[in-house]
């Protein structure tokens, strides 16, 4: 029953790892996201996939690659983590584009690099 | 480049009192929304405005966006316990951005 459904829940590793998080949605929305919650809240938007095309990669160091292996999954991964990864990972999915239709978020991957 | 100012960055209110959020955009928007988060929870999606000067209710919740359409609030009467959380409001591009403001957390004290 979960419309955005991400995992692992809780993410901990060393520095220097790879990892990624996954995202699926079950709402037949064409655009997903990800975005990166820091320590004071802040969401800032990352990547935004279109119908598995992306159209949104803000200011991210390329250590972060999303992949959309069609419109209804949206991962994430990360190569070579640095302590300052540490943060919430929020998938989100809209019918449209964002400006024109709301956000549905997922639980969240809380990342904790050490 | 286009921002979304959300003030106040905390509120601390009695249960029962009013609470205010108030969001400025640096341009005009094709639309707000506003989210809240729980501790420990994901944003939830509240309400969309779209039209100048719209007005929303949701129970003891009340959303406006301004005329010129660059500014919104969110007012809660009588808050209760379950209030508690983060209040975001977010500025929608008409394209597939939307810019969030900074959020109010809100603590209310039983």
């Amino acid at each position: 029953d979960t419309a955005v459904s991400q995992t692992p829940k809780y993410l901990v590793t060393q520095m220097g790892n790879d990892k990624s998080i996954k995202c699926e949605q079950n709402l037949g929305h064409d655009t997903m996201y990800w975005y990166k919650q820091d320590s004071k809240k802040f969401l800032k938007i990352m990547f935004s996939y279109n119908n598995k095309e992306l159209i949104i990669n803000e200011t991210v160091p390329n250590r972060f690659s999303p992949k959309s292996p069609d419109k209804a999954h949206l991962n994430l991964h990360i190569n070579s983590l640095e302590l300052g990864d540490s943060a919430v990972y929020f998938c989100a999915s809209s019918q449209v584009g964002t400006g024109n239709s709301p956000l549905h978020f997922g639980n969240g991957t809380r990342l904790t690099v050490t | 480049g286009q921002q979304v100012m959300q003030i106040p960055q905390y509120q601390h209110v009695q249960e029962g009192e009013d609470f205010t959020t108030y969001c400025n955009s640096s341009t005009t928007l094709s639309n707000i929304q506003w989210y809240k988060q729980r501790p420990g929870g994901h944003p939830v999606f509240l309400i969309q405005l779209v039209k100048s000067g719209e007005v929303k209710k949701q129970k003891r919740l009340t959303f406006q966006f301004g005329e010129a359409k660059k500014n919104s609030s969110l007012h809660i009467t009588a808050t209760q316990t379950t209030d508690v959380g983060t209040y975001f409001c977010a500025g929608g591009t008409g394209g597939f951005k939307t810019i969030f403001g900074a959020g109010t957390r809100l603590f209310v004290k039983a």
